[in-house]
């Protein structure tokens, strides 16, 4: 069964308005990792969060991480047209490195 | 620089034909991992290997078969491709197993005539 769930489906924005993109999951995990694919391309890495912590920063991004609800959010800050892609969180439920994706969110940032 | 890579980009194939994909990887890294993605949807892992350690799937068909001679190259076998198969298949690496992000390499689309 999917292990990650994300909402909205699809999201369109203004450039430099904030984008926020939620991710729900079903068993306890050890790591949420967001990744961000271009249309067509692989996915590339933007963040890994542990199950012990609550918030991480990188750059304009911004992820949460709340084990009880067992849900994670990322927020793009100040978002370009360069973001426009889709944006998957990946759940790592049993330490062997297997990550099961979410349905991903596909964001576009108008210009 | 290139870090992961994937050939051919673009590969087309007749139904029943078997395909090979490819995989090469500079990053040294021990694990390499195999993933399908249709269009629209998630990622969704066919097999792995840590090192010479083959991984498959529960629900990985029968399809598909997977070959890792070093560390540096991955293959994916497909012997008798349907129409379903019709994808996009993207490699990835790691260091190891848990903790690790995963480098993707750019994808191999396949379409299945």
């Amino acid at each position: 069964s999917q292990q990650g769930e994300e909402d909205p489906q699809a999201l369109s924005i203004q450039e430099g308005e904030n984008a926020t993109m939620n991710c729900s999951y079903k068993t306890s995990i050890n790591n949420l990792q967001w990744y961000r694919q271009n249309s067509g391309r692989g996915l590339v890495h933007l963040i890994l969060i542990r199950s012990n912590e609550r918030e991480k920063h990188s750059g304009r991004l911004r992820v949460t991480l709340d084990t009880s609800k067992k849900s994670s959010s990322l927020l793009i800050t100040a978002s370009r047209a360069a973001d426009t892609a889709s944006y998957f969180c990946a759940t790592d439920a049993d330490q062997g490195g297997k990550l099961i994706f979410g349905q991903g969110t596909e964001l576009s940032v108008k210009p | 620089d290139a870090m992961v890579i994937q050939n051919p980009r673009y590969q087309v194939t007749q139904f029943g034909k078997p395909v090979t994909l490819s995989c090469s990887q500079t990053l040294n890294h021990n694990v390499m991992y195999w993933y399908q993605q249709k269009s629209s949807q998630a990622p969704k892992l066919l097999f792995h290997y840590y090192d010479k350690d083959f991984n498959n799937e529960a629900d990985t068909p029968d399809n598909f078969q997977s070959r890792r001679p070093n560390t540096s190259f991955c293959f994916l076998d497909i012997r008798s491709p349907g129409l379903g198969d019709a994808a996009m298949y993207l490699c990835a690496t790691s260091r190891g197993q848990g903790y690790y992000e995963q480098y993707f390499g750019p994808g191999t689309r396949l379409t299945v005539t």
